[in-house]
C-alpha cells in the first residue's frame, strides 16, 4: 500500500522568508501524481501544486515550487517570500495512475505552517 | 459560483440519530468522492462514485451509505451515529476516473454528542 509521510508536524517562518516542507512517500509504481494541498483555517482544501512522476522538471506555481526526487521518493514544497496568508495546514498527497477505476488520494498527516510577521 | 458545495457546514447531533450530508458539483465532472478528516487532521478516502456507480468503498462501516441520484450529486447518509463519527467530511470531484485533480468542497463538521 502506498504511504505518504510528512515528518514535520509544525513549521514556522518569518514573513518574506523561504520555508521548505518535507514529504516522502512509498510506492512500487513508476507512474503517479503528487500534490500539495493547503488547508487554511476556513477548512477549504486548496490545490497548491502538482507533479507528474514521469516529468523530471520540478513544478512551479508563482512562489511555490517543489523539489521532486523520484529515486529518493521525496517531494518537498518550497514557499518563497512567505506571506501571512500562507499560514495553513499543508498536506502532501499521492495518486496512482491507472487505466481504469478511480484512484484515491493518499494523504500525509499534514504540516502546520505558521507565518510570523 | 462554488464548484463543489456541501450542506450543511456544521452538524451537531445526538448519538443514535440518522443524518445526511449533501454534496453537489457544478463542474460537469463524472467522478465524486467522500473523505473523512479526523480530529488529528488525517484525511482518508471513504467512497468514490463515477456516473452514479460505486467505485471505491474503503471498508467503511455499513452505517454509512452514499447515494448518487445523478452524477452531479453524491450525498452521504449516516445511520445510528456514534461518537467516533465526529469529524470533518469532505466531498470532492474530478473530471473522470483518470482525472488527476480533485476539487474539494469546504467540508462539513459533524459533532456527535
Amino acid at each position: 500500500a502506498q504511504t505518504v509521510t510528512q515528518s514535520q508536524p509544525e513549521m514556522s517562518v518569518q514573513e518574506a522568508e523561504t520555508v521548505t516542507l518535507s514529504c516522502t512517500y512509498d510506492t512500487s509504481e513508476s507512474d503517479y501524481y503528487l500534490f500539495w494541498y493547503k488547508q487554511p483555517p476556513s477548512r477549504q482544501m486548496i490545490l497548491v501544486i502538482r507533479q507528474e512522476a514521469y516529468k523530471q522538471q520540478n513544478a512551479t506555481e508563482n512562489r511555490f515550487s517543489v523539489n521532486f526526487q523520484k529515486a529518493a521518493k521525496s517531494f518537498s514544497l518550497k514557499i518563497s517570500d512567505s506571506q501571512l496568508g500562507d499560514a495553513a495546514m499543508y498536506f502532501c498527497a499521492y495518486r496512482r495512475v491507472t487505466q481504469g477505476g478511480s484512484e484515491k488520494l493518499v494523504f500525509g498527516k499534514g504540516t502546520k505552517l505558521t507565518v510570523n510577521p | 459560483d462554488t464548484a463543489v458545495s456541501q450542506t450543511p457546514k456544521y452538524l451537531v447531533t445526538q448519538m443514535g440519530n440518522d443524518k445526511s450530508i449533501k454534496c453537489e458539483q457544478n463542474l460537469g465532472h463524472d467522478t465524486m468522492y467522500w473523505y473523512k478528516q479526523d480530529s488529528k487532521k488525517f484525511l482518508k478516502i471513504m467512497f468514490s462514485y463515477n456516473n452514479k456507480e460505486l467505485i471505491i468503498n474503503e471498508t467503511v462501516p455499513n452505517r454509512f451509505s452514499p447515494k448518487s441520484p445523478d452524477k452531479a450529486h453524491l450525498n452521504l447518509h449516516i445511520n445510528s451515529l456514534e461518537l467516533g463519527d465526529s469529524a470533518v467530511y469532505f466531498c470532492a470531484s474530478s473530471q473522470n476516473l483518470q482525472g488527476n485533480i480533485q476539487y474539494f468542497g469546504a467540508g462539513t463538521r459533524l459533532s456527535v454528542l
